[in-house]
């Protein structure tokens, strides 16, 4: 069964910094991920989806990356904002599934 | 374009009672999908709709059931509510089975039983 892994769980930053977020996954036989983006007590908003024959994908001051031989992707958030604070997600799509199994978030609070 | 919503937003029941949540798809979307995220559990994918058929259902108990209408919208059932039914209710949905597009996302149903 395909397990997700986001670490780490909080993080605080200053304004102004980069900051890089981590997802591992277990089963490397995935169609595609998904980052996310979910406010407090709000639903999802997706980010960057990146296909499995994708490295990375880029939209603005974000950018995420793929090494699915590894189980591994990053986001990489440019000069940080107090708007970024949120709890970030990550979700597998495996093969032959079309349902997304997700991590359980890293929650970003960024200090004006 | 509208994205996907949900309704009511709020819902709280008790224990044994049934609930009925709805949602509708963005337009064009034929799949939908349900996935509960309560507390301390993380997001935990429920239920899968395309097309007016279930295609895939997540490791709940037969009581959560649902359905997808011919406009593609969808409601969730839950029978006989637990104490630990208690979540926010996710709707997501996709242009279809055979698409590696991305899931888009409701604001959910946040349902709280006493």
């Amino acid at each position: 069964k395909q397990e997700v892994t986001q670490i780490p769980a909080a993080l605080s930053v200053p304004e102004g910094e980069n900051l890089v977020l981590n997802c591992s996954f277990t089963d490397s036989a995935i169609y595609n991920l998904q980052w996310f983006r979910q406010d407090p007590g709000k639903g999802l908003t997706s980010l960057l989806l990146i296909q499995s024959s994708q490295r990375e994908q880029t939209s603005g001051r974000l950018n995420a990356s793929l090494d699915k031989s590894s189980g591994r992707s990053t986001l990489y958030i440019a000069a940080s904002q107090p708007g970024d604070s949120a709890t970030y997600l990550c979700a597998v799509r495996p093969y032959g599934a079309n349902n997304l199994f997700f991590g359980t978030g890293t929650r970003l609070t960024v200090i004006p | 374009e509208a994205g996907v919503t949900q309704s009511p937003t709020h819902l709280i029941k008790t224990r044994g009672q049934q609930v009925t949540l709805r949602c509708s798809p963005i337009s064009g979307h034929t799949s939908v999908y349900w996935y509960q995220q309560a507390l301390g559990l993380g997001l935990q994918f429920l239920l899968w709709y395309d097309e007016g058929e279930e295609r895939n259902r997540g490791n709940f108990p037969p009581r959560f059931s649902g359905r997808q209408f011919p406009n593609y919208s969808s409601e969730l059932n839950v029978n006989a509510l637990e104490l630990e039914d208690s979540a926010l209710y996710l709707c997501a949905s996709s242009p279809g089975r055979y698409s590696n597009q991305p899931q888009h996302f409701g604001d959910g149903t946040r349902l709280s039983i006493l």
